[in-house]
């Protein structure tokens, strides 16, 4: 059975920092892993999404990298800002045609102005 | 650009009451998912479909039944409800293809069974 795992639960850092959030996954025949940002009380918002074939996605301030025979991903937030604010979720697929998704529990973000 | 919309945002049930929670979506997508959320304990999936007239369950089912009659909407059955529904319902879609399987979600539905 798939088990996700990210650590640390929350993480504070200053305004400006880069910082790198941490996803693990026990299996790695993964299809692909997605990165999503919750604000307390809202939905998800998907923000990356990396095929089990890539390495590496980018959008913006924002890269999620892939290493499936570890079975890491990390998603690094260049000078960040107090909107980064949030919980980050990262979720993988089994494999195509599976569509469920596994989810950690994430990691609670605070950005201090 | 609507996308997934899920109503309704907070409902309060007392034991044994029944309720539909509305979910749809407007981006055609095939698969549709309910999942559910409590406090560190992450998403956790209770039905999914992968098109109209096709369901299967997820990991936590028990005491839930789903429908899938259109492409657009996916509600979510309780119908007795307990206290351990207590939670934070989120649906989703997405493609199925080998390109594209990117998972959009709702805002969320908040129960409390009292």
């Amino acid at each position: 059975k798939q088990e996700v795992t990210q650590i640390p639960a929350a993480l504070s850092v200053p305004e400006g920092e880069n910082l790198v959030l941490n996803c693990s996954f026990t299996d790695s025949a993964i299809y692909n892993l997605q990165w999503f940002r919750q604000d307390p009380g809202k939905g998800l918002t998907s923000l990356l999404l990396i095929q089990s074939s890539q390495r590496e996605q980018t959008s913006g301030r924002l890269n999620a990298s892939l290493d499936k025979s570890s079975g890491r991903s990390t998603l690094y937030i260049a000078a960040s800002q107090p909107g980064d604010s949030a919980t980050y979720l990262c979720a993988v697929r089994a494999n195509f045609g599976n569509e469920k998704l596994t989810f950690g529990t994430g990691t609670r973000l605070t950005i201090i102005p | 650009n609507a996308g997934v919309t899920q109503t309704p945002k907070f409902r309060i049930l007392k034991i044994g009451q029944s309720m539909t929670l509305q979910c749809t979506q407007d981006m055609n997508h095939n698969y549709m998912y309910w999942y559910r959320q409590d406090p560190g304990m992450g998403l956790k999936l209770i039905y999914y479909s992968v098109g109209a007239g096709i369901t299967d369950k997820g990991e936590v089912p028990n005491g839930y039944n789903v429908s899938r009659s259109t492409t657009e909407d996916f509600p979510l059955r309780l119908e007795l409800a307990a206290p351990s529904q207590t939670s934070v319902y989120f649906c989703a879609s997405s493609y199925s293809s080998l390109t594209n399987t990117e998972a959009f979600f709702g805002q969320g539905t908040r129960l409390t069974v009292v």
